[in-house]
């Protein structure tokens, strides 16, 4: 129940398309939803985040929708860059429970230009 | 603030030899992780601290394994005797808050040959 499963493992897409990247979750008590950003020989960084009181949350060109009745949440880069090519990981908590951070396993993005 | 420092950045290093990772988290915080990666398993929890107390070491993959915080400012990650299997890229977070806000280290590669 504490798992995040993550899809696709890799995605490879066009400078200037859209790169979405799916997360779905069993447990009904998460109610906050970061993306992390990991460049190569980095740690990975928060990048956005979502709770379950509102079904989107935009930053830029990076989008989160939530969708709470299918348990799922996605990440939509739009115009994609060459620059945002790296490894993102969405993640779950409980916050009022004050349980940590639940990890997906992590999608490899590539841009090509 | 320098963020959460972790050395070496590299370690290479025989098998059957002592290895120790360190970390120095963000001051203030008082949740600290420490995470392996690798190709294979993605972003494993190894161990977890909060006020300088271990809460969940169920990720630690054996008893050659162990991680110490003797303050708020320092941790420790041991492994001995260490294996070519333990090669990966190990990291270390902070966050004030259990279930959010994790600032990661850039992490320290290590080799065992």
């Amino acid at each position: 129940q504490q798992q995040v499963k993550q899809s696709p493992q890799s995605l490879i897409v066009q400078k200037g398309g859209i790169s979405i990247i799916n997360c779905a979750y069993e447990n009904t008590a998460f109610d906050y939803f970061p993306w992390y950003q990991q460049f190569p020989g980095k740690g990975p960084a928060l990048l956005i985040a979502i709770r379950p009181d509102v079904s989107e949350k935009k930053e830029g060109r990076f989008t989160i929708s939530f969708n709470k009745s299918a348990k799922q949440f996605s990440l939509h880069i739009m115009d994609s860059q060459p620059g945002d090519s790296a490894t993102y990981f969405c993640a779950a908590s409980m916050e009022t429970s004050g349980s940590r951070l639940t990890f997906g396993e992590g999608t490899q993005l590539t841009v090509n230009p | 603030d320098a963020g959460v420092i972790q050395s070496p950045r590299h370690e290479v290093t025989e098998m059957g030899q002592e290895v120790t990772l360190r970390c120095k988290p963000i001051s203030g915080h008082n949740s600290l992780f420490w995470y392996r990666q690798t190709m294979m398993r993605g972003l494993e929890l190894l161990i977890y601290f909060n006020n300088n107390v271990p809460i969940d070491d169920s990720g630690m993959p054996e008893d050659r394994f162990s991680a110490k915080m003797p303050n708020a400012s320092f941790s420790t990650l041991k492994i001995q005797p260490s294996e070519p299997r333990d090669s990966a890229v190990y990291f270390c977070a902070s966050s004030f808050h259990l279930n959010y806000g994790y600032t990661f280290g850039s992490g320290t590669r290590l080799t065992v040959v």
